[in-house]
């Protein structure tokens, strides 16, 4: 029962060359994260929506975009990829209510992204 | 700077023993920790977690201690079974609408 679904989960593209990545849940949480993970590091926030507002974190590139059209989906646009972009990506979803929630997030099986 | 950090990057235990895994935090602000594992070509998955109000949470083979004061908490499993062998990553909350801050991970290998 995937609940937190990444499609594809491999995906190559050529350098400079748009890319998007999907995620989609069945939890109907509130709240979805893209991170970006490279080896060996910890997974790195990219932005996430809480429901229809988007929050960006500051040194998240201009060339990574996102987009949510409902609650079930958020997709994970790449403009102009570079070698540097090179990574897995996961998409993690969590329901938080008011100032706090304390409940864990949960992430899809990612999407490894390597650029040619 | 890292608020979060695992500074062991890797961990061999023998099966049956107790595996016990580090972490340690810098931002006094964090009230809620988790712990995720995650096997290779797999996302992280949510193990267990302990809020700042408890020093211990226990879920079968697996507990968490926090001690505050030290700005540390650690997992511990026992016993250690080779289906455990993967990485673990510490995360940490601090309240209002804030993403999870997360370690680097330890890489578990339980050796049979």
């Amino acid at each position: 029962d995937a609940m937190v679904i990444q499609n594809p989960r491999y995906q190559v593209t050529q350098f400079g060359k748009p890319v998007t990545l999907s995620c989609s849940q069945t939890l109907n949480h509130n709240v979805m994260y893209w991170y970006q993970q490279k080896s060996s590091q910890a997974p790195k926030l990219l932005f996430h929506y809480y429901d229809k507002d988007f929050n960006n974190e500051a040194d998240t590139p201009d060339n990574f975009q996102s987009r949510r059209p409902n609650t079930s989906f958020c997709f994970l646009d790449i403009r102009s990829p570079g070698l540097g972009d090179a990574a897995m990506y996961l998409c993690a979803t969590s329901r938080v209510e008011g100032w706090h929630s304390n409940q864990p997030q949960h992430f899809g099986d990612g999407t490894r992204l390597s650029i040619l | 700077d890292q608020q979060v950090k695992q500074n062991s990057p890797s961990l061999s235990v023998q099966e049956g023993r107790i595996s016990i895994l580090n972490c340690d935090y810098t931002n006094s602000m964090f009230d809620y920790f988790l712990w995720y594992k995650k096997y290779p070509a797999e996302g992280p998955t949510f193990l267990i977690s302990i809020s700042s109000i408890k020093d211990k949470n226990e879920d079968g083979r697996f507990t968490v201690f926090l001690n505050k004061s030290a700005k540390h908490l650690s997992l511990h499993i026992v016993p250690s079974q080779p289906g455990d062998s993967a990485v673990y990553f510490c995360a940490a909350l601090s309240p209002g609408n804030t993403p999870l801050v997360f370690g680097k991970g330890t890489r578990l290998s339980v050796i049979a």
